[in-house]
């Protein structure tokens, strides 16, 4: 699976969009972008996935580039309850049983 | 979304003793599951994978001996820490996958581990 490059932290205001980059340069034609969150002391929650077309939930905004190198979650009106540490995977496929390989992620902290 | 519930959610116990963590998913099936350990301020790092009726494939450097993983049934895997010691201590989380539906994994709570 691709490699993802993602900052370390970020800040956020509440109530103002958070935006939350990825690099995944090395991605190939069938490797899909995941978004995961933890929350301090809980199991990580699924947010939303995408190949190559711009994705939206009732939790996030995916958005991904032409050329498929980078993606930004965008959390649209950021509360204290989205403080956490957001982790981007790329994978291949989004059917079957792959594992999912962590990296780093990014600690998004949103203050009042 | 679809649950998946671990159990305890956190342990206290005596090194040189065995733990046992449940894992299970309350509303899917789950042929396949994974074990993940995770220490203070780091990220998730994978341990194995389970599956249903055979044998756990464990990720390197993780000693199949010590970790046991058994799965039983199609919602039920538990992983065994055994002879326990306090380097062991970390947040153990396990997460399937609902065979029936889409691509993203579920996640259970997580179970705290402290070894003394």
């Amino acid at each position: 699976d691709a490699k993802t490059t993602q900052p370390p932290s970020m800040d956020c205001a509440e109530g103002r969009a958070a935006n939350l980059p990825c690099n995944h340069s090395t991605i190939s034609g069938n490797e899909y972008v995941y978004w995961y969150r933890q929350i301090h002391s809980q199991g990580p929650q699924y947010i939303i996935h995408g190949l190559k077309n711009n994705e939206t939930n009732e939790m996030a905004s995916l958005i991904i580039t032409e050329d498929r190198k980078s993606s930004t979650l965008i959390l649209p009106h950021a509360t204290l309850r989205d403080t956490a540490v957001y982790y981007c995977i790329v994978r291949v496929g989004d059917t079957g049983f792959q594992k999912l390989v962590f990296g780093t992620g990014t600690r998004l902290l949103v203050s009042p | 979304g679809a649950v998946v519930s671990q159990h305890p959610s956190w342990v206290i116990c005596k090194s040189g003793t065995s733990v046992k963590i449940e894992c299970r998913s309350l509303d899917f099936q789950a042929t396949t599951m994974f074990w993940y350990r995770q220490f203070p301020k780091q990220s998730l790092m994978l341990m194995a994978t389970s599956n249903e009726g055979s044998k756990a494939t464990y990720e390197q450097g993780v000693e199949k001996d010590k970790f046991l993983i058994n799965h039983a049934s199609l919602t039920l895997s538990t992983l065994t820490v055994t002879s326990a010691h306090p380097e062991d201590s970390s947040f153990y989380i396990c997460s399937a996958r609902d065979q029936g539906k889409g691509a993203e994994a579920f996640f259970g709570q997580g179970t705290r581990l402290t070894v003394v």
